[in-house]
């Protein structure tokens, strides 16, 4: 079964700073990535995710995260980070090749100050 | 339309109570998962369904837990006589299709504390 670790469980940073959050997973034939972001008071919700094709990958909000095959990795980033984006952000795999069965990371906490 | 709705939103229960939580998925969706999410941890698979069909329920953590979809849409995940190890955020997803390539849409949760 595939795995995923987070290795960034806290950050804080200023506002206009550059964020990249870690993912690593384990190997596990075809690889599908997700990252959800949970912000205060609301839905867990995607936030960008990873099938084929193109290994950057972009998603809502400014984010984007790169697939490097060989690193087994699958970091989160964006270039300037606001205040709302203060959240928890979780990387997902599925367990195993052709599961419906998501693996989530225990997840990052990102304050962002003002 | 409307999201995927959870309720209550938050259950304090005595160790020993049954306790009921409901979801509502987003119409039309065949998929419906149930995650537990302990605190300062991501959410973890308990079960699915897919329509009425429970296909998945690996996840639960004893047999005290239960779900069903009897009609394919609302679900509700029952547990009987707590344990104060049952306090977490459960939450309920739902998908359009299963598929690997899924994405979930995910509800509130709801806050179980057993006192």
């Amino acid at each position: 079964a595939q795995s995923v670790s987070q290795h960034n469980h806290h950050v804080i940073l200023s506002e206009a700073a550059s964020l990249e959050l870690g993912c690593n997973y384990s190997y596990g034939g075809t690889v599908n990535l997700f990252w959800y972001v949970q912000y205060p008071g609301q839905h867990l919700q995607l936030l960008l995710k990873y099938f084929s094709g193109d290994p950057l990958v972009k998603g809502i909000k400014g984010f984007e995260a790169e697939f490097i095959k060989s690193k087994f990795s699958f970091n989160l980033r964006k270039p300037s980070v606001q205040w709302s984006d203060t959240a928890e952000y979780f990387c997902a795999v599925p367990t195993s090749g052709g599961s419906y069965i998501p693996t989530f990371g225990r997840g990052t906490s990102l304050i962002v100050h003002p | 339309g409307a999201g995927v709705s959870q309720s209550p939103r938050y259950k304090v229960a005595k160790r020993g109570q049954d306790v009921a939580l409901r979801c509502d998925p987003i119409s039309g969706h065949v998929s419906l998962f149930w995650y537990q999410q302990a605190l300062g941890q991501g959410p973890e698979f308990l079960t699915y369904f897919q329509n009425e069909a429970q296909l998945d329920k690996s996840g639960l953590p004893s047999d005290r837990f239960f779900a069903e979809r009897p009609e394919g849409s609302v679900s509700t995940l029952k547990i009987q006589r707590t344990q104060q190890e049952d306090s977490a955020v459960y939450l309920c997803a739902s998908s359009l299709i299963l598929a690997e390539t899924y994405e979930q849409y995910f509800g509130p949760g709801t806050r179980l504390t057993v006192t």
